[in-house]
């Protein structure tokens, strides 16, 4: 069964610094890779997301890299703000357009 | 502009009680979707609907049944409802496929007993 393997499970970073969150993913049928934020009692929101025709796509402090050949993708927060502390799921295609397979969940806690 | 609503917010039901979750949308979206999610596994699809008058097994549609009411409405029901099933449940729209951005209603928490 395909599978998407985020980590890690969970992170504390201070004020400041860098947040950096990893997929795995196995083989999609396109190339579209979301990534969610949700915060406590919320539904998950899209924050950014990728068509790997490109290797990196940047919006504000958020960052999402990937590598084709690895089959791997990541987002980096920089300059991480309390308010940044949050849920963040990845995601990648199944094999029909009408379905998502979603990471487990990375628990992001942002220390002043 | 509402998003995308659901009802009830909460619900509590004993083993073998029936119920259905609502969801609307206002957005014109055709696809909506169910996801369940459990501490530690992320969101798992129940059912899908491309477009109005389809409906689709996702990655766990076993206990559960749907119904894309009209453009704007997808409706999920628990038959016969089981401790397993206990869950936040969201609803979710987007214009069409996954490659569109998905909007998400604020979740029903589920507690079978």
């Amino acid at each position: 069964q395909q599978q998407v393997k985020q980590s890690p499970q969970s992170l504390i970073v201070q004020k400041g610094g860098i947040s950096i969150i990893n997929c795995a993913y196995e083989n999609t049928a396109f190339d579209y890779f979301p990534w969610y934020q949700q915060f406590p009692g919320k539904g998950p929101a899209l924050l950014i997301a990728i068509r790997p025709d490109v290797s990196e796509k940047k919006e504000g402090r958020f960052t999402i890299s990937f590598n084709k050949s690895a089959k791997q993708f990541s987002l980096h927060i920089m300059d991480s703000q309390p308010g940044d502390s949050a849920t963040y799921f990845c995601a990648a295609p199944r094999d029909s357009n009408y379905q998502l397979i979603w990471g487990a969940g990375t628990k992001l806690i942002i220390k002043p | 502009n509402a998003g995308v609503t659901q009802t009830p917010k909460f619900q509590v039901l004993k083993t073998g009680q029936s119920m259905t979750l609502q969801c609307a949308q206002d957005m014109n979206h055709n696809s909506m979707y169910w996801y369940r999610q459990d501490p530690g596994m992320g969101l798992r699809l129940i059912y899908y609907s491309a477009s109005e008058g389809t409906t689709d097994k996702g990655e766990v549609p076993n206990g559960y049944n749907v119904s894309r009411l009209n453009k704007r409405e997808f409706s999920l029901r628990l038959e016969s409802a089981a401790p397993s099933q206990t869950s936040v449940y969201f609803c979710a729209s987007s214009r069409t496929g996954t490659s569109n951005e998905q909007f998400f209603g604020p979740g029903t928490r589920l507690t079978v007993l």
